[in-house]
């Protein structure tokens, strides 16, 4: 069965300083991983979806990376604003269905 | 739709009762899921649609629990006999297909409160 698991689970952070969130699995016979950010009372939204022939996946400040033969991803978020205080979950997707970590709460203070 | 939609947002129940939700997938994603997220608890998988077929049911917690899809669009995951444990956020998504590497899009939840 695949275990996901993040590090740190909170993390607080002034304005302007960078975001390094980890996640690891255990089968690296995945298909792909993405992570998603979830706000307060909300649903989840996609940030970056990492396929597994894939190395790295960038979008705005968002850096995310995958080492399949190790089980770990990173999620960089560059130069981190009020705004992106939220959970952010990692998910591996093998065969049909996604495998959640339980989350990293992320606080940006102004 | 554009996205992933779910009814209702917010329900709360008497205990005992029985509840719908309602998950309409985006046009076109033949996969749908559905998850479940207790307080402060990770996501929990309960049920995987390929079309109108679940082929793995396994994540339903009971007997209490039953979900069908119809028309490979709409879903609606039922509770009977609700209990105060079923109090949960419900999360629906969907994909263009059950083994593929694309984005899966989640709803925003159906919050069910039990009491």
């Amino acid at each position: 069965k695949q275990e996901v698991t993040q590090i740190p689970a909170a993390l607080s952070v002034p304005e302007g300083e960078n975001l390094v969130l980890n996640c690891s699995f255990t089968d690296s016979a995945i298909y792909n991983l993405q992570w998603f950010r979830q706000d307060p009372g909300k649903g989840l939204t996609s940030l970056l979806l990492i396929q597994s022939s894939q190395r790295e996946q960038t979008s705005g400040r968002l850096n995310a990376s995958l080492d399949k033969s190790s089980g770990r991803s990173t999620l960089y978020i560059a130069a981190s604003q009020p705004g992106d205080s939220a959970t952010y979950l990692c998910a591996v997707r093998d065969d049909y269905k996604l495998s959640f970590g339980a989350g990293t709460t992320v606080t940006v203070r102004a | 739709g554009a996205g992933v939609s779910q009814s209702p947002s917010n329900k709360v129940t008497e205990k005992g009762k029985d509840v719908e939700l309602r998950c309409d997938p985006i046009s076109g994603h033949t996969a749908l899921y559905w998850y479940r997220q207790s307080l402060g608890q990770g996501l929990e998988f309960l049920i995987y649609f390929q079309g109108n077929s679940a082929p793995d049911k396994s994540g339903l917690p009971s007997d209490r629990f039953s979900a069908e899809r119809t028309g490979g669009s709409v879903s609606t995951l039922t509770i009977q006999r609700t209990q105060q444990e079923d109090s949960a956020v419900y999360l629906c998504a969907s994909s263009t297909g059950g083994r593929t590497g694309n984005t899966i899009y989640f709803g925003e939840g159906s919050w069910l409160t039990v009491v």
